[in-house]
């Protein structure tokens, strides 16, 4: 069973400070994917990285797919009240690449 | 992105009984997908349904417990069958993207069993 932990499970900052989730596991990923959902929705999709070693930017988020594909983190900076939400990370299974595998989840609070 | 509806968007049930729930895509699209998540956890992958032919189920679920109809390009069911408070959490149904690996999600349906 491949399974994807995140770190830290939950997390509440000031408005303007920075954090990393990561999200780690022991299993090789085709892509690995970050989703963050609010209350009452589904997951909204955030970035797809497909490349080990890859670094992709959004806006004041920064994805990065580690370079053996069994690892990804998620940097914030200047966090705002917006940011908060539930954030998971998502693998591709190799073979069945439209299945995902979601990790353990990343609860995000930012205050003013 | 296909956008995805839900009904209904939540229920309370009684033990014992079943609950249908339905999710519309406003596109056609191969792949449906349909996970349960506890209130404020991870999701976790029931089956997948492809029009045509029958649902795959993931280990642990079964399609006597959750059985699942795909009659078309655009539409999809998934039954909550003999239901316990364990049934109890969010159903979401999602759908393949044009690219390889991306999904899109309806807004869930929070089943709760008493």
């Amino acid at each position: 069973t491949q399974l994807l932990e995140q770190s830290p499970q939950f997390l509440s900052i000031q408005e303007g400070e920075n954090l990393t989730v990561y999200c780690n596991s022991s299993s090789v990923f085709s892509s690995l994917q970050w989703y963050r959902q609010e209350p009452g929705e589904g997951p909204v999709l955030l970035v797809t990285v497909v490349t080990g070693g890859e670094v992709k930017k959004l806006k004041r988020l920064t994805f990065q797919f580690g370079d053996a594909r069994k690892d990804s983190s998620l940097h914030i900076t200047a966090a705002q009240p917006g940011d908060t939400g539930l954030y998971l990370c998502a693998g591709g299974r190799y073979g069945t690449a439209s299945k995902l595998t979601f990790g353990t989840g990343t609860r995000l609070q930012v205050t003013l | 992105s296909a956008v995805i509806s839900q009904k209904p968007s939540r229920d309370i049930c009684q033990r014992g009984t079943s609950l249908t729930i339905q999710c519309q895509v406003d596109s056609q699209v191969t792949m449906m997908f349909w996970y349960r998540q506890q209130p404020g956890q991870s999701l976790t992958l029931i089956a997948t349904a492809n029009q045509g032919s029958e649902a795959t189920y993931e280990s642990g679920f079964v399609i006597d417990k959750f059985p699942i109809s795909r009659p078309n390009l655009t539409f999809s069911t998934l039954t909550v069958s003999n239901m316990s408070p364990e049934d109890s959490s969010i159903y979401l149904c999602s759908t393949k993207g044009q690219g390889n690996y991306e999904q899109y999600f309806g807004p869930g349906t929070r089943l709760t069993v008493t």
